[in-house]
């Protein structure tokens, strides 16, 4: 099973580039997120999607923005990078908001 | 606005000793999770922890969870290198925040 699958799974953009980081779950699970994480702090969330047709923001939104495609996919885009922006981003699904979430594999992101 | 707080955030062990990981949350929480990263991978679910006083094992780690006292422990076992990774412990409330992780090394 793929569970979930992110890409690109590495990715250099130049400040004021745009992009869109792709995400896609095949557990039929209702609840998806994106998460960023940056040494010594662990994940922090970015977006989260509780169900299909549903997003909100977490704890840090500021610079990005997402969409929930379908059931499936879930995406989050940067519409102008900025060196802050350097992360490595993770997907995640879960059955339901607060079950267990399954995580994609990354995207290591770097902004110049 | 919920706070997860873990500690140490980095552990360095010998081989066969014990030793206790700590997460603190600063609001009621009715689950918690831990998860491993090992590095340069993505996160692996470890636990799930639903109500108070829950403990589930897993091989030479245990977690344990105290819904009142807000705190939940990962205790190691006699360790050993392949449970050299990074930790993070993560509560739900409204959405699933995470700890700042708990690097382990094991040395021979």
């Amino acid at each position: 099973n793929a569970g979930v699958t992110q890409t690109p799974k590495f990715q250099v953009l130049k400040t004021g580039q745009s992009m869109t980081l792709q995400c896609a779950q095949d557990m039929n699970h209702n609840s998806m997120y994106w998460y960023r994480q940056d040494p010594g702090m662990g994940l922090r969330l970015i977006y989260y999607s509780a169900s299909e047709g549903t997003t909100d923001k977490g704890e840090v939104p500021n610079g990005y923005n997402v969409s929930r495609l379908n059931k499936r996919e879930f995406s989050l885009r940067l519409e102008s990078a900025a060196p802050s922006q350097t992360s490595v981003y993770f997907c995640a699904s879960s059955a339901r908001p607060g079950t267990e979430a399954f995580f994609g594999q990354g995207t290591r992101l770097t902004v110049v | 606005e919920l706070k997860v707080e873990q500690n140490p955030l980095f552990l360095s062990m010998q081989e066969g000793k014990n030793y206790t990981i700590y997460c603190n949350y600063s609001t009621t929480s009715d689950r918690l999770y831990w998860y491993r990263q090992d590095p340069g991978k993505s996160l692996e679910s470890l636990f799930v922890l639903l109500s108070n006083g829950a403990v589930k094992q897993e091989g030479r780690l245990m977690a344990s969870l105290d819904t009142k006292a807000r705190l939940s422990t990962l205790h190691i076992t006699a360790a050993v290198h392949d449970l050299s990774a990074t930790y993070f412990c993560a509560v739900h409330f409204r959405d699933m925040r995470f700890g700042a992780g708990t690097r382990l090394t094991v040395k021979p």
